[in-house]
């Protein structure tokens, strides 16, 4: 059961255009949701949060959208950069819950800035 | 302030064997998370322990365990190992409660 998930494998942008990396969750329970990007041989780096309180948070480049009744949300590169090619993880959680302190990760999106 | 660390980087062990992965967590951080990232599967949660305890469990067989230590350092152990254990093992530490984790570098196992 995928309770979070990223339908598109890959994406491919043009550099100084916008990337759109999207994410759909099936939890009503999530209530903050991550951002991570991931290069080769590295563990993922934190990118961006979202609280379920907001609809939207911008930090820099990177703005992460969250549609709570479509159970979707979005990360938005502006201008994307060569640099920005990696894998992007979707991550969700249940805060103030017992759960604890855990993440729920999509299976990523690879994307690739072409110069 | 030094990252999380992961010790070994690179490990190979055959079926049937038992392996046990360790975890240093950011200065300070007290919740240490366990993850097994395989192709396709994205990452997938194993663990989380905080204050010596585990507080949350993933959908991982019982060979699957793992430790905290009173410093907040963290090993995980895989005993009997299959081939299809052969994964990207990553840790990941908070200072408490739900939110930003700070991955590891990851242990690469390969089964063989």
């Amino acid at each position: 059961d995928q309770q979070v998930k990223q339908n598109s494998p890959s994406l491919s942008v043009q550099e100084g255009r916008i990337s759109i990396l999207n994410c759909d969750y099936t939890n009503s329970m999530f209530d903050y949701f991550l951002w991570y990007k991931k290069y080769p041989a590295e563990g993922p780096t934190f990118l961006i949060s979202i609280s379920s309180i907001k609809d939207k948070n911008e930090d820099g480049r990177f703005t992460v959208f969250l549609n709570k009744s479509a159970k979707h949300l979005s990360l938005h590169i502006v201008p994307s950069q060569p640099g920005d090619s990696a894998v992007y993880f979707c991550a969700a959680s249940a805060r103030g819950k017992s759960s604890g302190d855990k993440l729920t990760f999509g299976t990523g999106t690879r994307l690739a800035v072409r110069p | 302030k030094a990252g999380v660390t992961q010790t070994p980087r690179y490990l190979i062990k055959t079926r049937g064997q038992q392996v046990t992965l360790s975890c240093s967590p950011i200065s300070g951080h007290r919740s240490v998370s366990w993850y097994q990232q395989t192709p396709g599967q994205g990452l997938q949660f194993l663990f989380e322990y905080f204050s010596e305890t585990q507080r949350n469990k993933g959908n991982f067989p019982g060979r699957f365990s793992g430790r905290q230590f009173s410093n907040s350092r963290s090993e995980m152990n895989v005993s009997t190992l299959e081939l299809g254990d052969s994964a990207l093992y990553l840790c990941a530490s908070s200072l408490d409660g739900p939110g930003e984790q700070f991955f590891g570098p990851g242990t690469r196992l390969t089964v063989l």
